[in-house]
């Protein structure tokens, strides 16, 4: 079975702290791409990053930092000195072969100035 | 380069009724997903085309259907409308379907109501 749990469903923080997003996932492939996106109250869905299951290196990008673990089956998402602009809701995704994706079910982010 | 696009932006349909959203492609990009986004939920995968041809579904009956033309563009077409598909309708294009990586850029959407 594939699935996406994103156990928060909604998080409000105070301008400038840290907040971590939390995706675990199941799969039996041993091929899967995992992706995180963004989608603001527009609608349209952003992409923020993709993984590789066999790469467990985690990430830096500015603000945003990713935490991969196979061994727990987790994929964490962490905004750091968070900001207004970051209230959006999150989603975490699994995709393997056969062309399907699967969506958590979203987190919804409130950054509260 | 020219986004993702979809149309209309907003559509009201009956119970019954049959309804046609249609998708651009951004330049260069021969897949097209659909996924259905129910309000507080994430999108459901509905189908995928790839040059033309459905190339992976979710679990989602018959009467959602679609197709995709020679320039990638792509309809989704659902008849027999039920109340509960009312959601919000996402296309996404990618350059290839070979690469489980390959990035999707989704569009804006498109809100369907069914009375």
């Amino acid at each position: 079975a594939q699935k996406v749990t994103q156990a928060q469903t909604e998080i409000s923080v105070v301008e400038k702290e840290d907040v971590t997003l939390d995706c675990v996932y199941e799969t039996r492939d041993t091929t899967y791409y995992l992706f995180w996106y963004k989608q603001p109250p527009s609608g349209e869905l952003v992409f923020l990053i993709r993984r590789n299951s066999f790469d467990e290196q985690n990430e830096i990008s500015g603000r945003y930092s990713w935490n991969f673990q196979k061994s727990t089956s987790s994929f964490n998402f962490t905004i750091t000195a968070s900001q207004v602009v970051d209230s959006a809701v999150y989603f975490c995704a699994l995709r393997k072969a056969g062309n399907q994706f699967y969506f958590g079910t979203g987190t919804s982010l409130t950054v509260i100035p | 380069e020219t986004g993702v696009t979809q149309s209309p932006t907003h559509l009201i349909k009956t119970r019954g009724q049959q309804v046609t959203l249609r998708c651009s492609s951004q330049s260069g990009h021969n897949t097209v997903s659909w996924y259905q986004q129910a309000l507080g939920q994430g999108p459901q995968f509905i189908f995928q085309y790839y040059r033309e041809e459905e190339n992976g579904r979710g679990n989602f009956p018959p009467r959602f259907s679609g197709l995709q033309f020679p320039n990638y563009s792509s309809e989704l077409n659902v008849n027999a409308l039920e109340l509960d598909d009312s959601a919000l309708y996402l296309c996404a294009s990618s350059l290839s379907t070979r690469e489980l990586g390959n990035e999707q850029f989704f569009g804006p959407g498109t809100r369907l109501t069914v009375l």
